[in-house]
């Protein structure tokens, strides 16, 4: 049963700490994305590449986040430093060439 | 900006009822898909209609699209306390960058 798997499952880290969320996207599929769930702004697109390349990373404040894709079996997103407002669940989503969207469990960080 | 918009935002029904939920959205699509979380977890894909497809069943669920109105609506009928989850809408702007709504928040009572 293929499915997107993140980690950690949760991460409790204090103010301008790093923090890296991982994700291991469904074999086979050559499109990751990152969402962000806050209460207040619902479902964010953070960024999201295709065939390990960036497409489009508009989503992410540039000057604190960063998104790679070393190799196709790992996506990571790093926050570099973290600020409460940050707290947030992380969602990893992959895809193939259709429209649908895996997701894997999400990463609960909370920045203190 | 957000392209799809659900309403309501929350919905309280009792089971054995039908819930019945909107979305709303604003440019031209090639899909909608609509999606299902339960509190604490990820998403879960419950339905893709596209844009030529006007109503879409899978089991107790009837998704509808008008694209006249961009508009579609999902329909869950006989519904259980299991169903009780957050119900996102997601509409594709031509690429593969497409977003979610809000959504509304059903609540199974039993």
């Amino acid at each position: 049963d293929a499915r997107v798997t993140q980690t950690p499952r949760d991460k409790v880290t204090e103010m301008g700490q790093e923090v890296t969320m991982r994700c291991q996207p469904i074999l086979g599929h050559n499109t990751v994305f990152w969402y962000r769930q806050t209460m207040m702004q619902g479902l964010e697109l953070l960024a999201y590449f295709r065939n390990r390349a960036p497409l489009d990373d508009s989503g992410m404040p540039k000057d604190r986040f960063s998104a790679e894709m070393p190799d196709a079996t790992l996506a990571t997103l790093k926050i570099q430093p973290s600020e409460p407002r940050d707290s947030a669940v992380y969602f990893c989503a992959s895809g193939d060439r259709g429209a649908l969207r895996f997701f894997g469990p999400g990463t609960r960080l909370t920045v203190l | 900006s957000q392209q799809g918009e659900e309403d309501p935002q929350a919905l309280s029904i009792q089971e054995g009822e039908n819930a019945t939920m909107n979305c709303s959205y604003k440019t031209s699509i090639n899909n909608l898909q609509w999606y299902r979380q339960n509190s604490g977890r990820g998403l879960v894909h419950l339905i893709l209609i596209r844009s030529n497809e006007r109503e879409k069943h899978s089991g107790r669920l009837r998704v509808t699209l008008d694209t006249s109105k961009k508009s579609s609506s999902l329909l869950i009928t006989a519904s259980r306390a299991a169903d009780t989850a957050s119900y996102f809408c997601a509409t594709d702007e031509h690429s593969q960058n497409f977003v979610f709504g809000p959504g509304t928040r059903l609540s199974v009572l039993p």
